[in-house]
């Protein structure tokens, strides 16, 4: 069982695009995590947050951590071909606890 | 990723055949974790080490071993593969709270 849930599992959206992704759990993290992960490479951190209702941008991603700090989500404003990608979400208590993950393709 | 090294980057084994995934890193970092990732899963955390000398397990530890040799290598042996150890290994590295940064990844086929 997945200790946390991300939503949509595949996205796919053509360049210019606006996407959310979502990360939902039933415990509270004392901070959660954003990271990329490319073809053949390991996971990449983007982003932690750690302050429930706390808002952090990163150019034109921007990550926003519940009040209850249970849950998450990641907005992509003018989505590039460059941002394809696994997108994983992951809350830290002290050892990191994954979602499953979720599959962005940007088509040019 | 620079920092943390795995090797192999490949392996194929037979089923029953005994394996070490090696793990290192130069960031001074005290813990260190082997995950296996499969798709529509994640990553699943099979063991750790808070330090030194200390190794835990994780979500997923049946079927492997670890050995945290010193601070800078973490080791983890399947003793007789299995073709559901077929995976995506990684290793990371934490210090405290801060983010954890991942090595690139030994792709293991156990046929």
């Amino acid at each position: 069982t997945q200790l946390l849930e991300q939503s949509p599992q595949f996205l796919s959206i053509q360049e210019g695009e606006n996407l959310t992704v979502y990360c939902n759990s039933s415990s509270v993290f004392s901070s959660l995590q954003w990271y990329r992960q490319e073809p053949g490479e390991g996971p990449v951190l983007l982003v932690t947050v750690v302050t429930g209702g706390e808002v952090k941008k990163l150019k034109r991603l921007t990550f926003q951590f519940g009040d209850a700090r249970k849950d998450s989500s990641l907005h992509i404003t003018a989505a590039q071909p460059g941002d394809t990608g696994l997108y994983l979400c992951a809350g830290n208590d002290y050892k990191l606890s994954f979602g499953a993950g979720t599959t962005v393709t940007v088509r040019a | 990723n620079a920092g943390v090294t795995q090797t192999p980057k490949f392996q194929v084994l037979k089923t029953g055949q005994s394996m070490t995934l090696q793990c290192a890193q130069d960031m001074n970092h005290n813990s260190m974790y082997w995950y296996r990732q499969d798709p529509g899963m994640g990553l699943r955390l099979i063991y750790y080490s808070a330090s030194e000398g200390t190794t835990d397990k994780g979500e997923v530890p049946n079927g492997y071993n670890v050995s945290r040799l010193n601070k800078r290598e973490f080791s983890l042996r399947l003793e007789s593969a299995a073709p559901s150890q077929t995976s995506v290994y990684f290793c990371a590295v934490m210090r405290g709270r801060q983010p954890q940064h991942f090595g690139d990844g030994t792709r293991l086929s156990i046929l």
